[in-house]
């Protein structure tokens, strides 16, 4: 069975903490997505990548950073956490191509206290 | 970029037919239309996609008129665990792919 992982099911930082999620994926895929989802405001992209070191900027990128030095994993970083950026983060990655169908993972609670 | 609108919630009972509906009338010549379900606390799923006509797979129907402005997502014979969210999406082919989430409909599956 295909799978995304996200490192970690919940976390809790302090505001101001450096903060990684790390994502993995064993389907070989070229595309790899964060979003973050928000009661009201449905999901909503940060950041995407459609190769090894090549990253491109969603719609909410402020306050995050993205690393994908490998073709598997694909990290979020938030260089120093703040109490607006408690959400549900969720990682995906798909084929590319005309194979759209992305592949979830079950998310990361995040709450910056 | 194509906007999509899909009722906020709907209700069903089990056994019954369920029948969703998107209009997405800024829908591009080589978009693809696609639906994924949510449930509470986990990442959506891939349900299904389309580009025209009918598509169908062990899920679901996916039913797209010529002009491809709207599409609807037909589940049959819904159970209590087709409660959940559903979320219909443009699939931007110029963009690689990307995906726009909306609001989504959430659907209610009575006893």
């Amino acid at each position: 069975d295909v799978k995304v992982t996200q490192s970690s099911r919940y976390l809790v930082k302090r505001t101001g903490e450096k903060v990684f999620l790390e994502c993995v994926q064993d389907m070989d895929h070229e595309n790899m997505f964060w979003y973050r989802q928000d009661p009201g405001l449905g999901l909503r992209l940060i950041y995407f990548s459609y190769d090894v070191k090549m990253k491109e900027k969603g719609d909410i990128p402020e306050g995050y950073s993205v690393s994908r030095e490998k073709k598997e994993r694909f990290s979020l970083i938030l260089e120093s956490a703040s109490t607006n950026q408690t959400s549900m983060y969720l990682c995906a990655s798909n084929r590319g191509g005309e194979d759209y169908g992305y592949t979830f993972g079950s998310g990361t609670r995040l709450t910056v206290v | 970029l194509a906007k999509t609108t899909q009722p906020i919630s709907m209700d069903s009972y089990e056994g019954q037919e369920v029948n969703i509906t998107c209009s997405h009338n800024n829908i591009a010549t080589n978009d693809y239309i696609t639906w994924y379900q949510q449930f509470p606390s986990q990442g959506p799923r891939f349900i299904i996609q389309g580009y025209k006509t009918k598509v169908t797979n062990e899920v679901a129907s996916l039913f797209i008129p010529a002009d491809r402005k709207s599409s609807t997502l037909s589940l049959p014979r819904v159970s209590l665990s087709d409660t959940a969210v559903y979320y219909c999406l443009v699939v931007f082919y110029n963009q690689g792919g990307k995906l726009i989430f909306g609001q989504g409909t959430e659907l209610s599956v009575k006893p």
